[in-house]
């Protein structure tokens, strides 16, 4: 398994504003996954970001509004970019362990 | 079109009783299956996972899920519901090969009667 972190756990923020959330592993992965979840919905992918390479764009979703960085095998940044209201969501990164995907505890975003 | 149902949105029962949570996939071959259970305010926790081999799988907190091939079927079950339990469940799959991408139903989320 994994044990992961992600920083801020929640935030409230203004309309217009970016906001960076890291995600920090115990160990090291490839593959780390980037999800949104809306309130009362299931998750939705935004992006996979493998170390060393550029992160992959699910459709809808585009590397000006969710930047990612993934400086090393631990460590992962999703931005979510000129905020408005409808990305009110929680974010969750999710490494990949051999064939299994562990989930951080997520970061509650609200957009005013 | 590569697909995950869970059919009940909701499901309430009480406590001690037994519970079965359904989970029905399209894929052309047989993917990988997981359930997964996300409490209030927390994030997703692996409750058990399929790969090959023994239909019946054993989860962790007393669960477990019986995959059943000719029915594409991936049901969740416990003999006994502990208040505890109450939370929203979401059963996955992936594929065996290739993209490693995830498809999640929609989530069924459990309320249990003290």
């Amino acid at each position: 398994s994994a044990v992961i972190s992600q920083k801020p756990s929640r935030d409230i923020c203004q309309r217009g504003t970016s906001l960076t959330i890291q995600c920090q592993v115990d160990s090291q992965v490839t593959m780390m996954f980037w999800y949104r979840q809306q309130p009362g919905q299931s998750l939705t992918l935004i992006a996979t970001a493998n170390q060393g390479s550029e992160a992959t764009y699910e459709s809808g979703f585009v590397i000006d509004k969710f930047p990612i960085s993934r400086p090393n095998l631990t460590f992962s940044t999703l931005t979510v970019s000129n905020m408005s209201p409808e990305d009110s969501s929680i974010y969750l990164c999710s490494p990949r362990v051999g064939e299994t995907q562990y989930f951080g505890p997520g970061t509650r975003l609200l957009v005013l | 079109a590569q697909s995950v149902t869970q059919p009940d949105i909701h499901i309430t029962v009480s406590e001690g009783a037994s519970l079965e949570l359904r989970c029905n996939y399209s894929y052309g071959a047989t993917p990988y299956l997981f359930w997964y259970v996300q409490s209030p305010g927390q994030g997703l926790q692996l409750l058990l996972k399929y790969f090959s081999g023994d239909t019946l799988v054993q989860g962790i907190k007393g669960f477990e899920a019986e995959f059943k091939r000719s029915q594409s079927s991936f049901n969740l079950r416990k003999p006994s519901v502990h208040w505890s339990d109450a939370a929203e469940y979401f059963c996955a799959v992936a594929p065996s090969s290739g993209t490693y991408k995830y498809i999640f139903g929609t989530g069924t989320r459990l309320k249990v009667l003290a």
